[in-house]
């Protein structure tokens, strides 16, 4: 089975904080990615990579970035955390064929304060 | 750009009964059609795809045809549980190559025993 793991359920931090959350997928996934989940708005993609030390913008970079040193493991980054950035955080990872699904971690949920 | 439109509830059913969650999309060529679920405190998982017109993808007694005429991917379930209680997304992944997935907004279903 596809495993996909995020360090935190849930996290709290303080306005201006530095954030990073982590993702490990362990079967040699190509493309990994980061969403996150708000009511009434379901999934919005922030950033993705299809290689290691590759990187692309997804619909609402804004705020954060990434980095990608290894091929399991996708960082996502917010240099400095704002209240309107509490949300759920989704990582997901797929292999680089078409009509492939996207393998889901458990989400942090993040409360800035 | 390629969008995914679906019922967004929330709704409530009672056990047994009759589910059909409407998912419509735009979208350029053909893309892959994917119904995902999120049971609580849980990431998302896929519950069933489809990749190519008139393909019938189904799982756990779900169901769903990719209607190229009529650009639609309805889940149904024919009698609901309670273990079905759950948010479902429905998502096309673009046919160009892109591997960046579109999600519809969800919708919560809530069964009632």
């Amino acid at each position: 089975d596809v495993k996909v793991t995020q360090s935190s359920r849930y996290l709290v931090k303080r306005t201006g904080e530095k954030v990073f959350l982590e993702c490990v997928q362990d079967m040699d996934h190509e493309n990994m990615f980061w969403y996150r989940q708000d009511p009434g708005l379901g999934l919005r993609l922030i950033y993705f990579s299809y290689d290691v030390k590759m990187k692309e913008k997804g619909d609402i970079p804004e705020g954060y970035s990434v980095s990608r040193e290894k091929k399991e493991r996708f960082s996502l980054i917010l240099e400095s955390a704002s209240t309107n950035q509490t949300s759920m955080y989704l990582c997901a990872s797929s292999l680089l064929v078409r009509g492939e699904t996207q393998y889901f971690g458990p989400g942090t949920r993040l409360l800035v304060l | 750009g390629d969008s995914v439109t679906q019922m967004e509830g929330p709704v409530t059913l009672s056990e047994e009964a009759f589910l059909t969650i409407n998912c419509t999309y735009t979208a350029t060529g053909y893309p892959s059609l994917f119904w995902y679920v999120q049971y609580p405190g849980e990431g998302l998982q896929l519950l069933l795809k489809a990749t190519k017109a008139d393909d019938k993808g189904s799982n756990k007694g779900f169901e769903a045809t990719y209607r190229k005429e009529t650009t639609s991917f309805h889940l149904e379930k024919g009698s609901v549980q309670v273990s079905d209680s759950a948010v479902y997304f429905c998502a096309l992944k673009e046919a160009g190559g892109s591997e960046k997935l579109v999600f519809g907004k969800g919708m919560k279903l809530t069964v009632n025993p």
